[in-house]
């Protein structure tokens, strides 16, 4: 059965970075074709994928974000992490980790979420 | 990037209706799109990917179709439960997100 689960801070003050972890159970991100994505979404708002890493550690990038994000696995300890710099308050929202089916690009196991709120 | 648009934002049914959603993209993706349903404060849950294949233990009033730049997904027989939001998302570049489609009861 595989399980996600997002952890980090409910709140941030602008400029500064987040640090969210997602921590898995039921796969292995060294197993061909396994992946791990963010999502985020902004209270009321459309869903925002933000990045994936694969089992090869090979990582994408939301355009629009490139420049913001790093995404990094630890599979030693099943953890994906993700940083955001730079934190504004349009970056509200609620962040999901989701599990990419393997040798498939859609996300079929999601976590639960973790609301993250930008203020000072 | 690869746009994505769902038609329409919002949608009135009552139970026992037959609802269709539009996903349109900005150029062709093949078959690489998935549909999800989202509920208040829960995380989506895949219903269809590859335009039309149905995730295990989706029930089969669920269906999608399409190719290209042109995708539905059809609830045929709406229930209660499915009263929900529901994104289309593409992923033949990168992954992205229509902006959803509120289904609401009439």
């Amino acid at each position: 059965q595989i399980t996600l689960k997002e952890s980090g801070p409910t709140l941030v003050k602008p400029t500064q970075t987040l640090t969210l972890t997602c921590t898995f159970s039921g796969f292995s991100l060294t197993s061909t074709g396994a992946g791990v994505g963010w999502i985020r979404q902004p209270p009321g708002k459309a869903l925002e994928w933000l990045a994936l890493i694969y089992w090869d550690d090979d990582k994408r990038y939301s355009p629009s974000l490139k420049s913001r994000l790093t995404i990094t696995k630890d599979t030693s300890k099943n953890q994906v992490v993700l940083t955001m710099t730079n934190m504004d308050p349009v970056d509200t929202g609620t962040y999901f980790c989701a599990h990419k089916r393997q040798w498939m690009d859609h996300l079929d196991y999601w976590g639960q979420g973790t609301l993250v709120t930008v203020s000072s | 990037d690869i746009q994505v648009t769902q038609s329409p934002s919002t949608l009135s049914a009552s139970v026992g209706d037959r609802v269709t959603i539009t996903c349109r993209t900005s150029q062709s993706i093949s078959t690489w799109l998935a549909w999800y349903q989202q509920k208040p404060g829960i995380a989506p849950k895949l219903l269809i990917y590859k335009a039309s294949t149905l995730e295990s233990g989706i029930p089969s009033r669920f269906s999608g179709s399409g190719s290209g730049t042109e995708f539905t997904l059809t609830i045929s027989n709406m229930q209660p439960e499915d009263f929900a939001t529901y994104y289309c998302q593409q992923y033949n570049v990168y992954w992205t997100f229509g902006q959803g489609t509120k289904v609401e009861i009439k």
